[in-house]
């Protein structure tokens, strides 16, 4: 079964660095998003990307943060100056039409 | 922003019994209700799915029923299995084309007691 595929499962960062966050997508699908969880909390969305742009962003999803698809394959998220409260697991999901979201297992971005 | 609401943080039941998770929203516009599985370290995963021109939807031993009068949907297990337990996540989606987001609730832990 196709599935989506996030690296690297766990990232360990100092706060003030940059990390990306890397995803393949399901390889038909046209749809692609990324949501975090904060431990405890809920599933939050953050940005949504169609026809190579952003379609919707969050609230949270500020000046910090940016998304790319560079080659047709991957999908980034990339967080140019990380602070403590970024500390979260970030899922990538990817749909091809109207419904049939498909999650990635998640980066677990640790930031110290 | 509380638009998806699982108001019960968890739920232990017997092993062949029925499991009943609740979930409420308060946005008439949502147009799809998904139930998602969830384990540690995992990614959810999808589950079943609801239209908001339904009111029921079965699949295996898994049925979401949709009470759109009272905003407010559950998902039945029958019977429960030990490896049912995991978090479930009731999620919303409001149609917009391309930015058809999901809103999620916080999630119920469900326990299944062999």
């Amino acid at each position: 079964e196709p599935e989506v595929t996030q690296t690297p499962s766990h990232q360990v960062t100092q706060m003030g660095q940059e990390v990306i966050l890397r995803c393949v997508p399901i390889s038909n699908h046209l749809y692609f998003y990324w949501y975090r969880q904060i431990l405890g909390q809920k599933v939050e969305f953050l940005v949504s990307f169609y026809n190579n742009e952003i379609s919707e962003k969050s609230e949270i999803f500020d000046d910090q943060f940016s998304v790319e698809r560079p080659d047709g394959s991957n999908f980034t998220l990339k967080i140019r100056s990380t602070k403590l409260e970024d500390s979260a697991m970030y899922f990538c999901a990817s749909r091809q039409g109207f419904d049939g979201y498909t999650f990635g297992s998640g980066t677990r971005l640790t930031v110290v | 922003d509380q638009q998806v609401k699982q108001n019960s943080p968890s739920l232990s039941v017997q092993e062949g019994r029925i499991s009943i998770l609740n979930c409420d929203y308060t946005n008439s516009m949502f147009d799809y209700f998904l139930w998602y599985k969830k384990y540690p370290a995992e990614g959810p995963t999808f589950l079943i799915s609801i239209s908001s021109i339904k009111d029921k939807n079965e699949d295996g031993r898994f049925t979401v029923f949709l009470n759109k009068s009272a905003k407010h949907l559950s998902l039945h297990i029958v019977p429960s299995q030990p490896g049912d337990s995991a978090v479930y996540f009731c999620a919303a989606r409001l149609y917009t084309g391309a930015n058809s987001k999901l809103t999620f609730g916080k999630g119920i832990t469900l326990s299944v007691r062999p």
